[in-house]
């Protein structure tokens, strides 16, 4: 089956900016998903990218993916301190999401 | 506008008492989803509904159950809670099945077992 893997923890500075990663075994994904985790709450869809397209812009959020090696990665141009997260990247298996385990940003000033 | 609407938020239950935790939705989806997030770990699926149609995942435990009596509601129940069922359980919808559709999450309801 499908596993998701993320690097745990990510350290900036506040304008800098900040680039998560992701790889996944499974390439039978149509989408695959950035997700983001408030302390406390629940997850928040931030983007998600075909499998067919190599990159995605979406304001501050650029996705790579790169299917033959199976990475895809999440950069936040002019990171803020409200950036400050959990952020999941998910493939799909069936009907399932199957997530990563997360990788927590902190964003210092 | 909520769209995803998880209660209660937060909720405290003794070992082996029963529990139900409620998720409702407004987007008119016909899939919905229970997910369960252990600290520090990935949310996993625990089931789904198509409809009115049950989806149960292999690994979930018979302790859990749950009910869609309508398109807007579907509940958790939670037979016998153990120390190891406290978690942040997630509900989640999307408009149909399969990998081509977006699921939307609500906040999550965090479950205490004493």
């Amino acid at each position: 089956g499908e596993d998701v893997e993320q690097s745990l923890f990510l350290s900036v500075r506040e304008g800098d900016s900040s680039v998560i990663n992701c790889t996944y075994t499974d390439s039978s994904s149509t989408y695959l998903y950035w997700y983001k985790q408030e302390p406390g709450a629940g997850l928040q869809l931030l983007t998600y990218i075909f499998s067919n397209m190599d990159m995605k812009q979406d304001q501050r959020l650029t996705v790579l993916l790169n299917k033959k090696d199976k990475h895809l990665s999440l950069r936040i141009a002019d990171t803020q301190t409200g950036d400050s997260a959990i952020y999941f990247c998910a493939g799909e298996a069936g009907t399932a999401l199957i997530f990563g385990k997360g990788t927590t940003l902190s964003v210092s000033s | 506008d909520a769209m995803v609407i998880q209660n209660p938020r937060y909720q405290v239950t003794q070992f082996g008492k029963p529990v139900t935790l409620s998720c409702s939705q407004t987007l008119n989806h016909n899939v919905m989803y229970w997910y369960q997030q252990k600290s520090s770990q990935a949310p996993k699926l625990l089931f789904h509904y198509y409809d009115k149609d049950f989806n149960n995942e292999a690994d979930t435990p018979d302790n859990f159950q749950s009910r869609r009596p309508n398109t807007s509601f579907c509940f958790l129940d939670i037979r016998s809670p153990g120390l190891g069922d406290a978690a942040m359980y997630l509900c989640a919808t999307s408009r149909a099945g399969g990998n081509t559709d977006t699921q939307y999450f609500g906040p999550g309801t965090r479950l205490t077992v004493l």
